[in-house]
């Protein structure tokens, strides 16, 4: 079946930082795979998604890159800032499974100054 | 803002009780998804509605059901409310069904006294 497992948080940075969030996936075929953030308060924004293999996607200084070989789609960026500090879910959407998403539990970040 | 909209924003409830959120998805989109996100689950799909019809289930109690209206918003229905249903439910939609990015409602927090 599906699923996604993303490292455990709470993550906690200082400032201008570099962050890595690990996920990795289990799935048939080639799944698209996504990375959303959810600000305190607020639902879930898309951040970046990636539909293929060795494709990245990149957003607000954000990168991920679609590993096949290694099931992964880890999330970095280089200098983290305090208003990147927020809940970040990795997600892929399978093949033959229609639109239904399967999120990992998510990745709490904090940013200090 | 994501275009997608959800009332209300807030529900406390008892025990035992039914409701009703509705979500409106954006100008556009046919998918409609509900999600509901707690801090033991995690976040869990419910359901999927493709243009009035029903296209996929994931982790739905048969004390909740859904529906998508010709217009094309959605409501989700929760009855006998237990404690443990106390969560954020979130909808989003898609233009189609073919692993097509989600777009985010700010979600209804439900809570079960």
């Amino acid at each position: 079946g599906n699923s996604v497992t993303q490292m455990e948080g709470p993550v906690t940075l200082s400032e201008e930082a570099f962050l890595t969030i690990n996920c990795t996936y289990t799935a048939t075929g080639y799944p698209s795979l996504f990375w959303y953030v959810q600000y305190p308060g607020e639902g879930l924004q898309l951040l970046l998604k990636a539909t293929k293999a060795d494709d990245k996607g990149s957003n607000k200084g954000f990168e991920a890159t679609y590993r096949k070989e290694t099931t992964s789609f880890h999330l970095e960026k280089g200098s983290v800032q305090v208003s990147d500090s927020a809940v970040y879910f990795c997600a892929l959407i399978g093949t033959n499974t229609g639109n239904q998403f399967y999120f990992g539990t998510g990745t709490s970040l904090t940013v200090i100054p | 803002d994501s275009g997608v909209t959800q009332t209300p924003k807030h529900l406390i409830t008892a025990t035992g009780q039914r409701v009703t959120l509705r979500c409106s998805p954006r100008s556009g989109d046919l998918s409609v998804y509900w999600y509901q996100q707690s801090l033991d689950q995690g976040l869990q799909f419910l359901i999927q509605y493709y243009n009035g019809e029903e296209r996929a289930k994931g982790n739905i109690l048969e004390r909740f059901s859904a529906q998508q209206f010709p217009d094309l918003h959605s409501e989700l229905n929760l009855s006998s409310l237990e404690l443990g249903d106390s969560a954020l439910y979130f909808c989003a939609s898609s233009v189609g069904l073919n692993k097509e990015t989600q777009y985010f409602g700010p979600g209804t927090r439900l809570l079960v006294l």
